[in-house]
């Protein structure tokens, strides 16, 4: 069965330095892998997504994250973070069930960027 | 600009009373699904709607909670009677059969004293 598994609840880091969230999943089969965050007080927004090809995927915001089938990851990235980035993010990878493609969300990193 | 909506943002409520929450999926969008997340649990899946029937809704509570799709351009979730346990943020999103992606409302904060 496909699961997700974010490695950090909570990733402090200061602003200007670079940032990687960690996601590892369990599949047995070929999956789409997504992130997206969740701004305060408000719903989830798509930052990337991986469904085949180029394994090194650029997402809104700057970020990018890069699929490792070997090591079933796919970590997310910033080479260098804005207070704006606070939020939570979160992992998730397609299910096959009933008939239909459901996303499995990982439990969420919470980004706090300090000046 | 396309979104969805969700009404309304927040709801407090006594226990034993009915809730109904609203969602309007994006315009042209033909897949529906309902979300709940706690602390506790995260994110949830509750219900799948694809043209307006619903195809999973294994993650319902079915004792209490029931989602429909009236037309096209509105879908509800509805608890009834609400317990405090129900407390919960509960989004909504809509996306397109073929597309693995979902657009999500800005969710319905409820809370049941």
């Amino acid at each position: 069965a496909q699961s997700v598994t974010q490695l950090d609840s909570q990733v402090p880091v200061f602003e200007e330095a670079p940032v990687e969230l960690r996601c590892n999943y369990s599949s047995s089969v070929s999956v789409y892998l997504f992130w997206y965050v969740q701004y305060p007080n408000q719903g989830l927004q798509l930052l990337l997504k991986y469904l085949s090809g180029s394994t090194l995927v650029k997402g809104i915001n700057g970020f990018e994250a890069e699929f490792n089938k070997s090591q079933t990851s796919f970590h997310l990235r910033k080479p260098s973070v804005h207070i704006s980035d606070t939020a939570e993010y979160f992992c998730a990878v397609t299910k096959f069930s009933g008939g239909y493609n459901k996303l499995i969300f990982g439990a969420g990193t919470r980004l706090a960027v300090h000046p | 600009d396309a979104r969805v909506t969700q009404t309304p943002r927040h709801k407090v409520t006594e226990m034993g009373q009915e809730v109904t929450m609203r969602c309007q999926p994006i315009l042209g969008h033909n897949t529906v699904f309902w979300y709940r997340q706690t602390m506790m649990q995260g994110l949830e899946l509750l219900a799948y709607f694809r043209n307006r029937a619903p195809l999973d809704d294994s993650g319902m509570p079915k004792d209490r909670f029931s989602a429909e799709m009236p037309d096209a351009t509105l879908a509800t979730l509805k608890i009834q009677p609400s317990e405090p346990r129900d407390s919960a943020v509960y989004f909504c999103a809509s996306g397109s059969v073929g597309s693995n992606e979902q657009f999500f409302g800005p969710g319905t904060r409820l809370t049941v004293l």
